[in-house]
């Protein structure tokens, strides 16, 4: 299975401490997108890149979080000083530019904050 | 602000009922997806729509995409417990690169 995988798949922190999540995109994607979704919500988008840049942030996205993507392959997102309104499933996809951008997402990196 | 309304935002049916599940935007949507997430799970792309009017089937799925490209619809036929989830809609409103603006979904639970 070549899909998109994180990890980790699960993350209990306690407030305050610094968390770092991967994201491995399909092969061949060079545009990888972070969605944060909270209980009985959609996910909201956060931030994408195409290759290595970084091309749009959501306003969602405070000075605490920051992601980067430096070889245009997989992504890594970090939380600095985690507060419990962080605790989410954070949701990482790509997809090919061009095709119609269709976004296969990964499984997931369940965050719980204490 | 682009807004996507889902419908009904929770079903409940017995093994063998059809359902209709309903997608709505005020906006015009350059591409609509489709998908299906279990808990704990990303979602799973089911269909992407783009040409308003276009209907696409899946087994025993059909996906409509309205003429004016601002809503769709999810129609399930002789629902089976494997299909309990939750649906969400996605819409590309094109003004980005890609990004994409999901409804809260529907979430269906189908009894044996």
């Amino acid at each position: 299975d070549t899909g998109v995988s994180q990890d980790p798949r699960h993350k209990i922190t306690k407030r305050g401490q610094n968390v770092t999540f991967r994201c491995d995109p399909i092969s061949e994607h060079n545009r990888l997108y972070w969605y944060r979704q909270t209980l009985g919500q959609g996910p909201e988008f956060l931030t994408y890149f195409q290759n290595e840049a970084q091309l749009e942030k959501s306003r969602l996205l405070s000075d605490r979080f920051s992601a980067e993507r430096p070889k245009g392959s997989f992504s890594t997102l970090e939380i600095q000083r985690t507060e419990q309104g962080d605790s989410a499933m954070y949701l990482c996809a790509s997809s090919i530019q061009g095709l119609r951008d269709t976004q296969y997402f990964g499984p997931g990196t369940r965050l719980t904050v204490l | 602000t682009q807004l996507l309304e889902q419908s009904p935002q929770f079903l409940s049916i017995q093994e063998g009922e059809n359902l209709t599940v309903y997608c709505n935007s005020s906006s015009v949507f350059s591409s609509l997806q489709w998908y299906r997430q279990e808990p704990g799970e990303g979602p799973v792309l089911l269909v992407t729509v783009v040409t308003g009017g276009e209907v696409k089937k899946l087994k025993r799925l059909t996906f409509q995409f309205g003429d004016a490209r601002k809503d769709s619809s999810l129609h399930i036929t002789a629902a089976q417990p494997g299909d309990t989830g939750l649906y969400l809609c996605a819409g590309d409103y094109g003004g980005s690169q890609g990004n994409l603006i999901f409804g809260k979904g529907t979430k269906l639970s189908v009894k044996p």
